[in-house]
């Protein structure tokens, strides 16, 4: 089952704070973070591993809490350089290795 | 780069006529996977491979056959093209473990007319 992400889309002046959100309905054992440009490939943004974990990628930072199969990913001072589809995605390598996303959340940062 | 190359990187082709699009990886990783793209769709997974000829259906298989008789290479078949195939296609890798990256191919931009 595909990961629930919300909201779908938001629009941002810079500078300011934003935070996407991925939930699932089954157990999630870890989260993968992904930004996608516009005419690009996706590209990878960081991993969480255990429950509770945070991590950081320059001004953005990502929660898990795999209690309430839930991730989070926090964009602080927002640039126009993060404008992009955000995805979460579940590596259900522990149930055959089917590698599922959500559905994406537009982020555009306007000037 | 992550090593992985996407042929053609974009085609057109007539309804009813047969496609192959192929990945080629250098990174010698156990998982392979094929997703397209649509928009307000985000990414779905269409087939996926977890070793050389062990393949597995993803969420938007009908349609679509693959074939991995090297480590290296994953095709993607289109037997029949239809105009709902029409879509942006990438490729994916990974050594398969909850905690590497997936690395994405460039894509490949299929029209069906």
């Amino acid at each position: 089952q595909q990961p629930v992400q919300s909201p779908q889309a938001v629009i941002l002046r810079e500078g300011e704070d934003a935070v996407i959100n991925c939930s699932s309905s089954k157990a999630l054992y870890s989260v993968h973070w992904y930004r996608q440009k516009h005419g690009e490939a996706p590209v990878f943004l960081m991993i969480l591993l255990k429950g509770g974990e945070q991590k950081g990628h320059e001004k953005i930072s990502a929660s898990f809490n795999e209690k309430k199969q839930q991730s989070s990913l926090y964009l602080t001072a927002s640039q126009l350089s993060y404008s992009g589809t955000y995805f979460c995605g579940d590596p259900t390598y522990n149930q055959g290795g089917k590698l599922i996303f959500g559905q994406g959340t537009e982020l555009s940062v306007k000037p | 780069d992550a090593g992985i190359t996407q042929s053609p990187r974009h085609k057109v082709t007539e309804t009813g006529t047969p496609v192959t699009l192929r990945c080629h990886q250098t990174e010698n990783h156990r998982y392979m996977y094929w997703y397209r793209q649509d928009p307000g769709h985000g990414l779905r997974l269409i087939h996926y491979s977890y070793g050389v000829k062990d393949t597995d259906k993803g969420e938007v298989s009908d349609g679509y056959s693959v074939s991995r008789s090297k480590t290296e290479d994953f095709l993607l078949t289109l037997e029949s093209a239809t105009s709902s195939q029409t879509s942006v296609y990438f490729c994916a890798i990974s050594p398969g473990d909850s905690g590497n990256t997936i690395y994405f191919g460039e894509g490949s931009w299929l029209t069906v007319v």
